[in-house]
């Protein structure tokens, strides 16, 4: 079925490197996302991998996907207090006119 | 700037008085989204419509509808709001082909 988790919480210091995990169950997935939610907000969209790739880089931002395991994590360099949030990991699947499954979000807390 | 604008922002609503709640983009986008995300919750998709094609989530209860009288506006209703429907709202936009769904901020609801 489709099923996509996450841990609930992490905390880190500033200038330290963030992973944030997620797992899926579905094999079908197309496309993987991470989205970001701010307090009182919406979702921003950080980057996206397609099922096809295993490593996706944006900036700070370091994506890998373990197809085999449907394992994905988001690798944050230099966590700064401004990326203090909720992270979702969210996939889409072959075929379904790109609803987003969600996580259940992962909060990041950064110290000073 | 490109966008998608939700409004309102905040709304209160009466135990069972419909409340309508209205999404619009600048983004010419065709495929239109409607999440609902509870308190600590993952967002998770009600309908959505391709062009002016409604497609409905087999959980979504009825009392939730929705209408797109263009492709630039895309409205929900919710008939007679219960305590349970209270939740934040997130409309979302994408192109088809594409792989990105952009969110709206929001529109927190509250049912007294």
């Amino acid at each position: 079925g489709e099923d996509v988790e996450q841990s609930l919480f992490l905390s880190v210091r500033e200038g330290d490197s963030s992973v944030i995990n997620c797992t899926y169950t579905d094999s079908s997935s197309t496309y993987l996302y991470w989205y970001k939610q701010e307090p009182g907000a919406g979702l921003q969209l950080l980057t996206y991998i397609f099922s096809n790739m295993d490593m996706k880089q944006d900036q700070r931002l370091t994506v890998l996907l373990n197809k085999k395991d449907k394992h994905l994590s988001l690798r944050i360099a230099d966590t700064q207090t401004g990326d203090s949030a909720i992270y979702f990991c969210a996939e889409t699947l072959a075929g379904n006119t790109g609803k987003l499954i969600f996580g259940q979000g992962t909060t990041l807390q950064v110290k000073p | 700037d490109a966008m998608v604008i939700q409004n309102p922002r905040y709304q209160v609503t009466q135990f069972g008085k419909p409340v309508t709640l209205s999404c619009s983009q600048t983004l010419n986008h065709n495929v239109m989204y409607w999440y609902q995300q509870k308190s600590s919750q993952a967002p998770k998709l009600l309908f959505h419509y391709y062009d002016k094609d409604f497609n409905n989530e087999a959980d979504t209860p009825d009392n939730f509808q929705s209408r797109r009288p263009n492709t630039s506006f895309c409205f929900l209703d919710i008939r007679s709001p219960g305590l349970g429907d209270a939740a934040m709202y997130l409309c979302a936009t994408s192109s088809v082909g594409r792989n990105e769904q952009y969110f709206g901020p929001g529109t927190r609801l509250t049912v007294t």
